[in-house]
């Protein structure tokens, strides 16, 4: 299978503090792309990482790739309750542009 | 901009009959796919369009899915006969080109109940 898998399932935290969802990949990609869905909703793009990047920051959003170990992780700092949602990565494996969705991980952000 | 407009955004329908999804993607969006979620799943690619053409199908179950984008702007995907695990919410999404390091877009869904 070309999806990824994103570990964990589902995480419950406290408004404030730090989220981390991993997610990992079988096939060489050109670049991978976490997304948010809310309950009923169609999927937003967050943020893209290029294969030949390491860490990308966008806001309170923090990416990091490490081909060599086909795995990424998503980083979400100071959660909100309004961060509550399901969060997808997706892997671009060439210029055709499939987008291949990994599992997703079930975020709950506690007020 | 205006973005990915699907209909209806809900539907019900018994076992074997034929339903029908429409999906209008962001205007001068070359290609377009159309994904099934599960619940409690991720996205399954189905088909992905460049302009009017097929460029993967390759997940798409044949003897009952089908989608065409005729003109390259609009498509539909129809499912006949359904069965009971097609209730799913498909969902179609539009990008600008291909070429990598592009993102998608998507619509808000249609969520099909087969009874």
């Amino acid at each position: 299978s070309q999806q990824g898998e994103e570990d964990p399932q589902a995480l419950s935290i406290q408004e404030g503090e730090n989220a981390t969802m991993n997610c990992s990949y079988k096939t060489s990609i050109n670049n991978l792309q976490w997304y948010r869905q809310n309950s009923g909703r169609g999927l937003v793009h967050l943020i893209l990482i290029r294969s030949n990047e390491r860490e990308k920051h966008s806001g309170r959003l923090r990416v990091t790739l490490d081909t060599s170990k086909k795995s990424s992780s998503l980083l979400i700092t100071a959660s909100r309750a309004a961060d509550t949602a399901s969060y997808f990565c997706a892997t671009v494996k060439d210029a055709g542009n499939q987008f291949y969705f990994g599992t997703g991980t079930s975020l709950t952000v506690i007020p | 901009e205006a973005g990915v407009a699907q209909s209806p955004r809900y539907k019900i329908i018994e076992k074997r009959q034929s339903v029908a999804f429409w999906c209008n993607p962001i205007s001068g969006h070359a290609t377009l796919y159309w994904y099934q979620q599960i619940l409690g799943q991720g996205p399954k690619l189905l088909i992905q369009f460049q302009n009017n053409g097929v460029v993967d199908d390759s997940q798409l179950p044949k003897d009952r899915f089908s989608a065409e984008r005729l003109k390259g702007v609009d498509s539909t995907l129809k499912i006949q006969p359904a069965k009971l695990e097609d209730s799913a919410v498909y969902l179609c999404a539009s990008s600008r080109r291909t070429g990598g390091n592009t993102e998608a877009f998507f619509g808000q869904g249609t969520r099909l109940t087969v009874v």
